[in-house]
């Protein structure tokens, strides 16, 4: 069984400019998580997705990021226009579908981001 | 606000030499507490999830131990391979299913 995949597996931007992250998580997961890690703190939760609708956004840092899951299938994270404190990791994570309880979460690789 | 705090930052080991790392948390309400171990380069890889105070579960060399403010993983005669950082995270019951981290511990086994 595949994991979660996610690309690119690094970006360098320049500040100002758009760049757009992509997840695939493992087939089946109708849940879809992203984190990130910035500057070498901890890992830090963004949103979370329930197939194409959004569960959770409490974590997104501002409106210059924008995710979606169109079709709820594999989910795409944008940023822009890019600032330099943006730039970290970016995990995106998967689980399986089901009420009440909870599953662990899945991660793929993460996508580095480096805006200069 | 959840927070999970990881101790000690960084340990090194010789190969053989049983240690335990630590994991301190204070959230309202636990669902579940959960370790991940995280290679260089690579997302973190789901070890346990612990429930309940009193649980413990076992992986090879690995067992991790819950209590109400702290979580233990115990490492059994480690080896080289078993170098990595080790992150600890809960959920809360509050949460949809966001995932609160510490900041890991690194270690290093010396063969």
């Amino acid at each position: 069984e595949a994991g979660v995949t996610q690309f690119p597996s690094h970006s360098v931007i320049e500040k100002g400019q758009t760049v757009t992250l992509r997840c695939d998580p493992i087939s089946g997961h109708d849940n879809l998580y992203w984190y990130r890690r910035v500057m070498g703190k901890e890992i830090k939760f963004l949103l979370h997705f329930v197939k194409e609708s959004k569960q959770d956004e409490s974590g997104m840092p501002n409106n210059r990021f924008l995710a979606e899951r169109t079709g709820g299938t594999y989910s795409t994270l944008k940023v822009q226009p890019a600032e330099l404190e943006d730039s970290g990791v970016y995990f995106c994570a998967s689980s399986p579908p089901g009420q009440g309880g909870f599953y662990e979460q899945y991660f793929g690789p993460g996508t580095r981001l480096t805006v200069t | 606000e959840d927070q999970v705090t990881q101790s000690p930052e960084a340990l090194r080991l010789q190969e053989g030499e049983s240690s335990s790392l630590n994991c301190s948390y204070t959230v309202s309400g636990l669902r579940g507490l959960f370790w991940y171990r995280q290679d260089p380069g690579k997302g973190p890889e789901f070890l346990f999830t612990l429930y309940s105070a009193g649980e413990e579960k076992e992986k090879e060399r690995l067992k991790a131990t819950l209590t109400k403010k702290e979580s233990f993983l115990h490492i059994t005669a480690p080896k080289p391979e078993d170098s990595a950082t080790y992150l600890c995270a809960v959920q809360a019951r509050w949460s949809a299913r966001q995932l609160t981290f510490g900041s890991g511990t690194q270690l290093t086994v010396l063969p």
